[in-house]
């Protein structure tokens, strides 16, 4: 049974670049959520994707956008990186388009310079 | 959105102790706690989901509490050991997760 899985591992981008992150959740899961930790913080919700759709969104620029395709698998969007992007973007899968029962990827480490 | 606060931010144990770190959130507007155990360069892995007051929970050596009235859960380890190391987050759920900073605890061999 393949958990929630994550790619790349790490990222190096400069300032003003566009970045895509990507996410498979974990089998017969079909919401998938995304969060950013950054250094020193809890991890802090972006949004929530279910049926395709952004369902819920936390505070985040319009600069952060994603994507769900029918697999259920997800893509988060950030352009016109700026230094504050770095962190570690985590995504969490789960089921219905609830925040319940929550399993995590490893995240994706993102430096921008 | 809860405001969810953890303490203490990091603790340093010996090998054997019991310990015991907290959360807190506004009592209004819940619907579960949820506890973390984050161990570096791995997944968070979830241990709890408690959305009664009162609940407890348990897995090994590690207890949860809830109280939902004071806005307040408890997380106790008894017996550390060096593997339970790791960064504990607790997060409050109404229609999202959020996250406290979380108690870094290390246990010293």
């Amino acid at each position: 049974d393949a958990g929630v899985t994550q790619s790349p591992t790490h990222l190096i981008k400069t300032r003003g670049q566009q970045v895509t992150l990507r996410c498979s959740p974990k089998s017969g899961h079909d919401t998938v959520s995304w969060y950013q930790q950054a250094l020193g913080q809890g991890p802090q919700f972006i949004f929530q994707y279910y049926e395709e759709e952004e369902r819920q969104r936390g505070n985040f620029p319009d600069r952060f956008s994603g994507h769900q395709f029918p697999n259920y698998s997800s893509e988060l969007n950030v352009n016109a990186l700026l230094l504050g992007d770095s962190a570690l973007y985590l995504c969490a899968s789960s089921l219905g388009g609830r925040s319940y029962e929550q399993y995590f990827g490893p995240g994706t480490r993102l430096t921008v310079t | 959105i809860l405001n969810v606060e953890q303490s203490p931010q990091s603790l340093h144990v010996q090998e054997g102790d019991s310990t015991n770190f907290t959360c807190s959130f506004p009592s209004s507007n819940f619907y579960a706690l949820h506890w973390y155990r984050w161990e570096t360069a791995k997944s968070p892995e979830a241990l709890f989901v408690m959305t009664l007051n009162g609940d407890e929970k348990k897995k090994g050596r590690i207890s949860a509490t809830l109280n939902t009235k004071e806005g307040y859960s408890y997380l106790y380890i008894k017996g550390s050991q060096p593997e339970d190391s790791a960064t504990y987050l607790c997060s409050g759920s109404a229609r999202q997760l959020t996250f406290g900073s979380g108690t870094q605890l290390t246990v010293l061999p």
